[in-house]
């Protein structure tokens, strides 16, 4: 599977916006670009995921670069809720299988 | 809609004793994946289910095995426990087996601890 790299944490300020960035530079086409995230204590969450254009829902957007090669994860504003570790998981679409190939991540601390 | 639900929740072993754990899936999701997380080798895939056949397995030895039943309940087993197995067990279940556009529920869970 093709790796992505993450930053180890980031620091964001309550009602804030955050924007956590995942390079993949060996992305093959027919990869998707998936985003989870990890709550203390409890199992991943599905965040969002796209495969070439921006893509919006109620908890996050996502902006894929022109050549797909980086994306950034956008909190529009983050609150305490929101401290998690953030993993971009590259999931190719032909793929016989659903396996989830995890990173290190980014643990995502938010202040008051 | 129910959530994956996984019991039970807390699960204290000694060595050498076997465990089974269970993983509901969301209603009308055929596909069960399992996951060992421990502090020090993170989110690690143990295999994946479609259909009451296992269609994918990660690198863990013979011990951990699974099954799936035809209301896509899944089982996992783990024979002769090991220290080194205490980890948590996370279930997710998908829609479907192939393609990269779903996205995979998980559930909460099972703390083992194998002292």
């Amino acid at each position: 599977d093709a790796k992505t790299t993450q930053p180890n944490s980031m620091e964001s300020n309550e009602e804030e916006p955050v924007h956590l960035p995942c390079n993949h530079s060996t992305i093959s086409g027919t990869d998707y670009i998936h985003w989870y995230r990890q709550l203390p204590s409890q199992g991943p969450e599905y965040v969002i995921h796209g495969l070439t254009s921006n893509v919006n829902n109620r908890m996050a957007s996502l902006a894929i670069a022109e050549d797909r090669k980086s994306s950034t994860l956008i909190l529009h504003r983050a609150t305490l809720r929101d401290a998690a570790v953030y993993y971009c998981i590259l999931r190719p679409h032909n793929n016989a299988g659903n396996m989830l190939t995890f990173g290190g991540g980014t643990r995502l601390m938010v202040k008051p | 809609k129910a959530g994956v639900t996984q019991t039970p929740r807390y699960l204290i072993k000694t060595r050498g004793q076997q465990v089974t754990l269970s993983c509901s899936p969301i209603s009308g999701h055929r596909s069960v994946s399992w996951y060992q997380q421990t502090p020090g080798q993170g989110l690690q895939f143990l295999f994946e289910y479609f259909s009451e056949t296992q269609r994918n397995k990660g690198n863990f030895p013979g011990r951990f095995s699974g099954r799936q039943f035809s209301n896509s309940r899944s089982e996992m087993n783990v024979s002769t426990l090991e220290l080194g197995d205490s980890a948590l067990y996370l279930c997710a279940s998908s829609p479907a087996l192939t393609g990269g556009n779903y996205g995979y529920t998980f559930g909460s869970g099972t703390r083992l601890t194998v002292v």
